[in-house]
């Protein structure tokens, strides 16, 4: 799986729209974009994921570099309850390889 | 509507004693996997079933060990647990390969 780079932490206030960047420069062409998040002391919840088009569902939007070699996840609307910790995960095998993530807080 | 259950929530054992986590899904998935979280880290993939093929991790010590009796089920069995197994232990399952994954809520597991 390719190497993923992402900011240790962020803040946001409630209301915004939460932007988090992930970068992946070493990805290859069958490799998925994926976001999952982890609120404390809970499981991993899958977000979004993508290969190369914008993706948007009911809890985000993903957006891709015409290269490939970054991505944004946005939370349009953040909320206290978006406080956790979110991965960026490029894979495009079984199992996912978790990186330290972004800790995102939200701030009221 | 429970997806992927995990049993126990917490467990405590002795250094030594085999101990069990039970994980069961109604989504029926074709991959289940397990995945160690020791505290302030990541997780991190000890191995999963696809179907009934067994995939273990390189990394993953032999004193893990787990088993897949019928689609809905699958155990981890530690054998011999040590002080350092202590850690949240998260099931997931995904419809097929490179699919998303679903998580249970862990079983938090203290060897003593």
């Amino acid at each position: 799986d390719a190497k993923t780079t992402q900011p240790p932490s962020m803040d946001c206030a409630e209301g915004r729209a939460a932007n988090l960047p992930c970068n992946h420069s070493t990805i290859s062409g069958n490799e998925y974009v994926y976001w999952y998040r982890q609120i404390h002391s809970q499981g991993p919840q899958y977000i979004i994921h993508g290969l190369k088009n914008n993706e948007t569902n009911e809890m985000a939007s993903l957006i891709i570099t015409e290269d490939r070699k970054s991505s944004t996840l946005i939370l349009p609307h953040a909320t206290l309850r978006d406080t956790a910790v979110y991965y960026c995960i490029v894979t495009g095998a079984d199992g996912l390889t978790f990186g330290k993530g972004t800790h995102l807080i939200i701030q009221p | 509507d429970a997806m992927v259950i995990q049993n126990p929530r917490y467990q405590v054992t002795q250094f030594g004693k085999p101990v069990t986590l039970s994980c069961s899904q109604t989504l029926n998935h074709n991959v289940m996997y397990w995945y160690q979280q020791k505290s302030s880290q990541a997780p991190k993939l000890l191995f999963h079933y696809y179907d009934k093929d067994f995939n273990n991790e390189a990394d993953t010590p032999d004193n893990f060990q787990s088993r897949r009796p019928n689609t809905s089920f699958c155990f981890l069995d530690i054998r011999s647990p040590g002080l350092g197994d202590t850690a949240m232990y998260l099931c997931a399952t995904s419809r097929d390969r490179v699919y998303e994954q679903y998580f249970g809520p862990g079983t938090r597991l203290t060897v003593t």
